[in-house]
Parts: C-alpha cells; structure tokens; sequence
C-alpha cells in the first residue's frame, strides 16, 4: 500500500513570492492535515478536512494561506507573498481513525 | 502556555539500554489519546504507539512501552533493548475534542542519539 506523497519535497522562494504544495493521501483514508513545523520545533496543525470539508482551520493564516480538497482525495496548500518566518517543513498527513500516517513534508526556505 | 511538554531536549545512550521520555500534557477533556511518534531523518513521521485517556491497559507495541499516570497528566516512552537505528527525534502528541473539531497538539520532540 503507498504511503501518504508530498510535492515538492524541497522549496525555495524570495520574500512576496507563492508556493503550492500538494498532497497524496493513503487510498481510503477521509480525513486529511496540514501541519507546520519550523526549525526544532513539533508540528503545528493548520488545518484539517474530513472528505472535502474544512473542520479545523482555525490555526491556519487566512491571509496569505489556503488549503483545498475539492474531491475529498489529494490537497493542495497554498502560500500567497510568502514570509521568512513561513520557512518551515510541511507535512502532510492522512487517517481513517486516530492513528495518522505522514508524508515526508516539503522543506521550505524563504529568504 | 505550551500544553504538551517535553523537558529533555536530547538524550543519548548506549545501544542495549533502556531509556524512558517524558511527555506532560494539559488538558481539560474528560477523553483524549496520546500518541509517540518518531521522527526519521528521512523526514518521515512514524506513529510509535497510542494511549487513550479511558485505558487502563498498560499498552505495549514491541520495544515501546508506555507509563501513564492520568492523574499526573504525564505519559512516558520505554524504549527496551536500544539499537543505533532507534536514534532520531521522538514527539508527544495530545489528541483531545475542542469546541469544533479535534485539536492535535505536538510537544518539541527529544532528540535520542543510540551509540553503538
């Protein structure tokens, strides 16, 4: 059985550019997060979806941050006019239960 | 305030060890589940073992073993028989219900260097 896949693994950009990244999760699985996790630090939630719908994106910056999941499968979390302090890994994760099964992040660095 | 802690930013032992990681947590959910994963230098995340907040069950996946002392509110990581390969960064994570949906809540991780 695949893995959860991510996209691009690695990333790089200048302050005010945006980035995509893109999310595969495990076949069958219907709930779907995005965390942050800088430098020395644990994953942050950003948010998560059950299908297609948002549940939580109460810690997600709704100015310059948007996640989708328009058929309830892969999702793509988008960066508009990046920040330095955006530089960041970025997982992705995947779950039918409690137990969450992760990709293996995009590497973000914004100078 | 931080709501899950891990006080041991890094550890090391020698492979054949035993070793114990801390985790406290707060929270004011009559349910909730606790979980270790393992970070890999790969930078996948591994789901180590879970506990949840109703079990009284001592729960056990191979080498990890776990302590939870619910009235502490701390939970702690026994990893037996060390190897080299056990090294890398290890993360306590609290699942617990707010207002809308679970909230999922990640300490800082320990960093366990397994010497050969």
């Amino acid at each position: 059985e695949a893995g959860v896949t991510q996209s691009p693994r690695y990333a790089v950009l200048q302050e005010g550019q945006a980035v995509s990244f893109w999310c595969d999760p495990i076949s069958g699985h219907d709930t779907l997060y995005w965390y942050q996790q800088p430098r020395d630090q644990g994953p942050q939630l950003l948010v998560y979806f059950r299908d297609e719908a948002v549940i939580d994106n109460s810690q997600l910056p709704s100015d310059r941050f948007s996640a989708v999941r328009p058929k309830g499968t892969n999702s793509t979390l988008k960066i508009q006019s990046a920040k330095q302090g955006d530089t960041a890994t970025y997982l992705c994760a995947s779950s039918s239960s409690y137990e969450q099964y992760f990709g293996p992040g995009t590497r973000l660095t914004v100078l | 305030a931080e709501k899950v802690i891990q006080v041991w930013s890094t550890a090391s032992r020698q492979e054949g060890e035993e070793l114990t990681l801390d985790c406290s947590y707060e929270t004011s959910q009559v349910l909730y589940h606790l979980f270790w994963y393992k970070h890999l230098l790969s930078g996948e995340m591994v789901f180590l073992i879970r506990q949840t907040s109703s079990s009284t069950a001592k729960e056990r996946s191979g080498r990890y073993s776990v302590v939870f002392q619910k009235s502490l509110k701390s939970i702690s990581l026994i990893i037996s028989a060390l190897q080299p390969d056990d090294s890398g960064k290890y993360f306590c994570a609290l699942w617990e219900r707010g207002t809308n949906a679970y909230k999922v809540i990640f300490g800082k991780g320990t960093h366990l260097h397994v010497l050969p």
